[in-house]
């Protein structure tokens, strides 16, 4: 049963656009994450959100920003995408209460032209 | 370097036979995860096992943590069970630090 959603499953845009991905989970997780997995199925970890506060990962380039209205939703917006950003997102949560046994998201694929 | 190392890289099986997947990781981990992806598809959590033993239905997982690593035992391997399994893991107790290894590509043949 799916308890992380994330919209939209698709997204074709040029170089230079803005995109916006959203995330909601309802399993009531303190804490969510998200990730970018690239054509090599490698999983990178890109921000995590627990409580207001948030955890960058360094080598994320500044295009990239999440944004949460309360704990249940975390979005991702690229302000200018670039064409190494295609990938799959993928969005996760966890209790985030000592343990982070994590729920993943169904992913956004992105494909930059 | 690479924080997360499983093994092996990919693995052919006939059905019914059984399959073991090795995480290593170069710091201790708090939190340690199994996941399956199927081709295309999102990650599945499998087990949740920061040490210990835990099984669920064919699957069972065996960490050793001062070992630094875990293993994944896949007994009677079904052709459903082709797809890509990775271990994640946590290492100190923030939650910024989690890891994903490579992936095992496992494929199971009639």
């Amino acid at each position: 049963e799916t308890a992380v959603f994330q919209t939209p499953n698709y997204h074709v845009t040029q170089v230079g656009n803005e995109v916006s991905f959203n995330c909601k989970q309802t399993l009531g997780h303190d804490t969510m994450y998200w990730y970018k997995q690239d054509s090599k199925k490698l999983l990178k970890i890109m921000f995590s959100y627990n409580n207001k506060q948030l955890i960058v990962n360094e080598t994320v380039p500044r295009r990239f920003s999440p944004q949460s209205s309360d704990k249940a939703h975390l979005n991702l917006r690229i302000k200018s995408v670039e064409p190494e950003d295609s990938a799959v997102y993928l969005c996760a949560s966890s209790p985030g209460t000592g343990v982070y046994e994590q729920y993943f998201g169904p992913g956004t694929r992105l494909t930059v032209l | 370097g690479q924080q997360v190392q499983q093994s092996p890289a990919s693995l052919v099986l006939q059905e019914g036979e059984n399959a073991e997947l090795q995480c290593n990781f170069s710091s201790t981990a708090t939190q340690l995860q199994w996941f399956y992806q199927r081709p295309g598809g999102s990650l599945v959590s499998l087990l949740y096992n920061p040490s210990g033993t835990k099984h669920t239905g064919r699957l069972t997982s065996t960490t050793v943590t001062k070992e630094r690593r875990s293993s994944l035992h896949i007994s009677s391997s079904q052709i459903t069970d082709s797809g890509t399994y990775f271990c994640a893991m946590e290492r100190d107790t923030g939650y910024q630090n989690f890891y994903f290894g490579k992936g095992t590509s496992l494929t199971v043949i009639p």
